[in-house]
């Protein structure tokens, strides 16, 4: 079945950039999506990309898609505080929406 | 507008004992609904979703079962939980017609003891 693979745990000091990295197996997926989860709350959407696109970019977020080696990334820019989370790769494809594991983000003031 | 809505936010239940989650949304007709857990570890899976009253698709065999008894209710239950039940349970909707676009409710903290 489809999977999806994300480091996590990433730590970075405020200001710097974040990057998280995300692969997923499904070859058919049409989009792709980052969703962000803070301290017990449920899933926010965050952004997403279409398959066909290689770059997504959305204010401090932007997102990079390798469609050939099926590898998804989120860079944040000047990461603040507020941006401390679990961030979730997900995919749309043959089935609903399938997540990664998450990768926990801890900024550094 | 369309929103969601969980309860309960906790719940703090005995092994054994029977388990129901509801989850309801408004502001939108015919939706496709999700039960979602989150797992320490694990990630999110999905659990279940739904097309349509009464039909289900459960993807994960386990101690669980889902109902949709009208359009935009969708309710998560057990006859015996076990300890691995416990989680953060996740219920999302998408549009029928468009239904890659899921949106999340806050979820309900199920500790089983």
């Amino acid at each position: 079945g489809e999977d999806v693979e994300q480091s996590l745990f990433l730590s970075v000091r405020e200001g710097d950039s974040s990057v998280i990295n995300c692969t997923y197996t499904d070859s058919s997926s049409t989009y792709l999506y980052w969703y962000k989860q803070e301290p017990g709350a449920g899933l926010q959407l965050l952004t997403y990309i279409f398959s066909n696109m290689d770059m997504k970019q959305d204010q401090r977020l932007t997102v990079l898609l390798n469609k050939k080696d099926k590898h998804l990334s989120l860079r944040i820019a000047d990461t603040q505080t507020g941006d401390s989370a679990i961030y979730f790769c997900a995919e749309w494809g043959n089935t609903p929406l399938v997540f990664g594991k998450g990768t926990r983000l801890s900024v550094i003031a | 507008s369309q929103t969601i809505h969980q309860w309960p936010a906790t719940l703090v239940q005995p092994v054994g004992s029977p388990l129901s989650l509801e989850c309801t949304v408004e502001g939108t007709s015919n939706p496709n609904l999700y039960w979602y857990r989150q797992a320490a570890g694990r990630g999110l899976q999905l659990l279940f979703y739904s097309v349509g009253i009464g039909q289900i698709s459960s993807e994960v065999p386990q101690n669980l079962s889902a109902s949709r008894p009208q359009d935009r209710q969708f309710i998560l239950s057990s006859k015996k939980l076990l300890l691995s039940d416990s989680g953060f349970y996740l219920c999302a909707w998408s549009p029928s017609s468009d239904p890659q676009w899921a949106f999340f409710g806050q979820g309900t903290r199920l500790t089983v003891v």
